[in-house]
């Protein structure tokens, strides 16, 4: 079975800080990488996704994320937050199976 | 265009009461799935159907079951319910295959007394 796991439960940046968020799956075969942002009081968005070809993928909103395939992993990175960025993260990975699987969720706080 | 729309928003029942939350689709998707998501955790894959059949399933009791219909909306079912159940029931569309997105709706928050 397939899992995720995101590091960081809780962040708190200033704004215009650099953020990094880590994710790393456990999945051997071919897997579709997602990254899903949820407001406050809104429902779950999509930030970006990887299928295939460049590793390096860019999102809405300025972010991006790299996976490093011998690292089964798939940080998300933004150069510098703002406090509208103030969300929950969730890391998710589908592998195999049509239903996604996510990771506990990153709760990221910005001070002004 | 309209999003994914759920209903109820919100839903109170007691224990060992059944329940069916609802969902449509974004029009033109012909595949719904079907999470739980408990405070603090990420949300957890129930079910996927397209094209009214079961296409994925994940681990949960048989208590919970689903079905879509010809408009390709969908039911989801639990019953028997039990205090745990109380949780963020997420809908997703999707057209099928590539490049997999799935669109979420707002949930039906579901409190079991």
């Amino acid at each position: 079975a397939q899992s995720v796991s995101q590091h960081n439960h809780h962040v708190i940046l200033s704004e215009a800080a650099s953020l990094e968020l880590g994710c790393n799956y456990s999945y051997g075969g071919t897997v579709n990488l997602f990254w899903y942002v949820q407001y406050p009081g809104q429902h779950l968005q999509l930030l970006l996704k990887y299928f295939s070809g460049d590793p390096l993928v860019k999102g809405i909103k300025g972010f991006e994320a790299e996976f490093i395939k011998s690292k089964f992993s798939f940080n998300l990175r933004k150069p510098s937050v703002q406090w509208s960025d103030t969300a929950e993260y969730f890391c998710a990975v589908r592998g195999g199976a049509d239903g996604l699987t996510f990771g506990k969720g990153t709760h990221l706080i910005i001070q002004p | 265009d309209a999003g994914v729309t759920q209903s109820p928003t919100h839903l109170i029942k007691t224990r060992g009461q059944h329940v069916t939350l609802r969902c449509s689709p974004i029009s033109g998707h012909k595949s719904v799935s079907w999470y739980q998501q408990v405070l603090g955790q990420g949300p957890q894959f129930i079910f996927q159907y397209y094209e009214k059949e079961e296409r994925g399933r994940g681990n949960f009791p048989d208590r919970f079951s689903a079905r879509q219909f010809p408009n390709y909306s969908s039911e989801l079912n639990v019953n028997a319910l039990l205090l745990g159940d109380s949780a963020l029931y997420l809908c997703a569309s999707s057209t099928r295959g590539a490049p997999y997105e799935q669109y979420f709706g707002p949930g039906t928050r579901l409190t079991v007394t």
